[in-house]
């Protein structure tokens, strides 16, 4: 699976726009771009995956780039609870094998949403 | 709404202890993974599961971890004998897989945190 890069962390006014991205310059083309997220105490939460088009659902959207080597995963509107890290992950949807949905996670990027 | 649960939530034991962490994944989910998360490494994979059958346990101490699945609706987590730097928290997932090896999302549990003195 492709390696991604993310800030360590970020800072988002409440009720703002947060945008968080993601490099994964050496992704392949069956590659998908998934993000989760962990709200301290909490297992991670899926929040939304795409391949190459914008996608979009009730918790966020998803902007890939037309070349697909970054990505940015975008809150409308921040709210306290979404201070969480966060996770882009990138990896085939057909991996068959010993490779049935595994995810291998990095470090995230720790969005801080303040008041 | 459907989730995975996780027991006990809490677990403190003494080095060379047994300990059993259950897990009962989403009904219809016929994928399971167990993570480990600490501090220092962050997120781990330590085995997972599809229809019951191991797939890859590559990521555990095999000589003192082992999984199984005795059924669909519960997967264990068994430490023996316990130490130290196993202190951390054990996450399970479950999602589905198709055939072809297509999923999507894992949902994951709240954890159980292991703590061992």
């Amino acid at each position: 699976d492709a390696k991604t890069t993310q800030p360590p962390s970020m800072d988002c006014a409440e009720g703002r726009a947060a945008n968080l991205p993601c490099n994964h310059s050496t992704i392949s083309g069956n590659e998908y771009v998934y993000w989760y997220r962990q709200i301290h105490s909490q297992g991670p939460q899926y929040i939304i995956h795409g391949l190459k088009n914008n996608e979009t659902n009730e918790m966020a959207s998803l902007i890939i780039t037309e070349d697909r080597k970054s990505s940015t995963l975008i809150l409308p509107h921040a709210t306290l609870r979404d201070t969480a890290v966060y996770y882009c992950i990138v990896r085939v949807l057909n991996a068959g094998g010993t490779s049935y949905g595994k995810l291998t996670f990095g470090q995230g990027t720790i969005l801080t949403v303040h008041p | 709404d459907a989730r995975v649960t996780q027991t006990p939530r809490h677990k403190v034991t003494e080095m060379g202890q047994e300990v059993t962490m259950r897990c009962q994944p989403i009904l219809g989910h016929n994928t399971v993974f167990w993570y480990r998360q600490t501090m220092m490494q962050g997120l781990e994979l330590l085995a997972y599961f599809r229809n019951r059958a191991p797939l890859d346990d590559s990521g555990m101490p095999k000589d003192r971890f082992s999984a199984e699945m005795p059924d669909a609706t519960l997967a264990t987590l068994k430490i023996q004998p316990s130490e130290p730097r196993d202190s951390a928290v054990y996450f399970c997932a479950s999602g589905k897989t198709g055939t072809s090896g297509s999923s999507y999302e894992q949902y994951f549990g709240p954890g159980t945190r292991l703590t061992v003195t």
